[in-house]
């Protein structure tokens, strides 16, 4: 099966921190996202890479940035915490395109962050 | 741009009952592919099932189907006698040939079942 985890499940911190988010899949998977879900606004995708040190600017990309130095991690940078951060963040893991196309991502469990 | 727009924001039903959660995307693109997501309390999206535009064929699997209708651009999702286990919020999605496999959500549908 494949396992795609979060660091934290719930996380705390200041505004102005600096903070990280981690995610790690353990299928080979060429593409990684990052989502945010907010209640009445669904899914929105910050960032998505599609190869190690790739790296592509999603819908709501303003105030994050993104790591990928291996291709089972994907990190997702606040560089500076602000209250209107707060929200649950999902990763994501997905094979490239195959011959059918569109392949179906698999998810994390989700890091429900406030930012105070 | 692509859009998916699912009009139901909560449902309730009581168990036992049939109910059916809407779906309708836009796209420019000619290949694309349709998804239904599930997420339950616990928070993590777990994946139900994938389509293509180019296999109009509505699927069964066991309570649950699809009905992919690309001349009303929607694909519908049914629960055949629905169960307090049913109870979650539902996505549907959308991603298109010419990316990278990033999918567009809906704003997803609370189902609620009851005893």
């Amino acid at each position: 099966d494949v396992k795609v985890t979060q660091s934290s499940r719930y996380l705390v911190k200041r505004t102005g921190e600096k903070v990280f988010l981690e995610c790690v899949q353990d299928m080979d998977h060429e593409n990684m996202f990052w989502y945010r879900q907010d209640p009445g606004l669904g899914l929105r995708l910050i960032y998505f890479s599609y190869d190690v040190k790739m790296k592509e600017k999603g819908d709501i990309p303003e105030g994050y940035s993104v790591s990928r130095e291996k291709k089972e991690r994907f990190s997702l940078i606040l560089e500076s915490a602000s209250t209107n951060q707060t929200s649950m963040y999902l990763c994501a893991s997905s094979l490239y395109p195959d011959s059918q196309g569109g392949t179906e991502a698999f998810f994390g469990q989700g890091t429900r962050l406030t930012v105070v | 741009a692509q859009k998916v727009t699912q009009a139901q924001t909560e449902i309730s039903v009581v168990e036992k009952e049939d109910v059916t959660l809407d779906c309708v995307y836009e796209t420019r693109d000619t290949t694309y592919y349709l998804f239904w997501y599930k997420q339950p309390p616990s928070g993590e999206l777990v994946f139900l099932i994938r389509r293509n535009s180019f296999d109009e064929q509505n699927e069964i699997s066991g309570r649950y189907s699809w009905n992919f209708q690309k001349s009303t651009s929607s694909f519908n999702f049914t629960i055949t006698a629905s169960q307090v286990v049913d109870s979650a919020v539902y996505f549907c999605a959308l991603s298109e040939a010419s990316g990278y496999s990033t999918l567009t959500f809906g704003k997803g549908t609370m189902l609620l079942v009851s005893p």
